[in-house]
């Protein structure tokens, strides 16, 4: 099965500084990946989704960027971290018919 | 505009009860459905899934019936245990080629002892 790597698990920035998360994925190719944020007291909003190197589709209008470099990396990005940005980030890989397979999250606070 | 909800932020249930988890979606495109159960700072795990051409499917303690007509799936989980307590989020697919998962909002289960 595939394993889901994320990093790192928490990380606490101040407002108006960069922000980079990295994902990448083992024991598969060529899988569809994701980012979602859990906002405080709120469900999983998928924000962005990748079916293939450099193929980045944006769910929300929002402060954030993805990359997808190689195949089984996904990286989730900002120039400038707002207050709002804070939440969990998960990161998740599926294939066609399969469900998603998801990484351990990465708890962001902008403060 | 959400696509999949789960009207019920939480539920209540005792041990060895029956609990019921419902969702509801708008997308008549969506033909696959799938719940995740989520600890606190965990990722969701997969429980089980459902393809449109069934209206159930059952594994273990887990049921999951779907009704297209109404656009409604629920979960049972029966009996119920205390490992049991954590968020449950439903989620719906076009499937093919892209596999955009949304998710509902989750509920909270909380199984008493």
């Amino acid at each position: 099965s595939q394993t889901i790597h994320q990093w790192p698990a928490t990380l606490v920035q101040p407002v108006g500084s960069p922000l980079s998360l990295e994902c990448t994925v083992e024991g598969t190719s060529n899988p569809n990946l994701y980012w979602y944020r859990q906002a405080a007291g709120r469900g999983l909003q998928l924000l962005f989704y990748s079916v293939g190197i450099g193929q980045i589709s944006s769910e929300v209008p929002q402060n954030l960027s993805a990359s997808r470099p190689q195949d089984r990396q996904f990286i989730l990005s900002s120039k400038k971290l707002l207050l709002s940005d804070s939440g969990f980030y998960l990161c998740a890989s599926a294939g066609g018919w399969t469900e998603a397979f998801f990484g351990q999250g990465t708890r962001l606070t902008v403060v | 505009d959400q696509q999949v909800k789960q009207n019920s932020p939480s539920l209540s249930v005792q041990e060895g009860r029956i609990s019921i988890l419902n969702c509801d979606y708008t997308n008549s495109m969506f033909d696959y459905f799938l719940w995740y159960k989520k600890y606190p700072a965990e990722g969701p795990t997969f429980l089980i899934s459902i393809s449109s051409i069934k209206d159930k499917n059952e594994d273990g303690r887990f049921t999951v019936f779907l009704n297209k007509s109404a656009k409604h799936l629920s979960l049972h989980i029966v009996p119920s245990q205390p490992g049991d307590s954590a968020v449950y989020f439903c989620a719906a697919s076009g499937g093919g080629a892209t596999n955009k998962l949304i998710f509902g909002t989750g509920t909270l289960l909380a199984v008493q002892p």
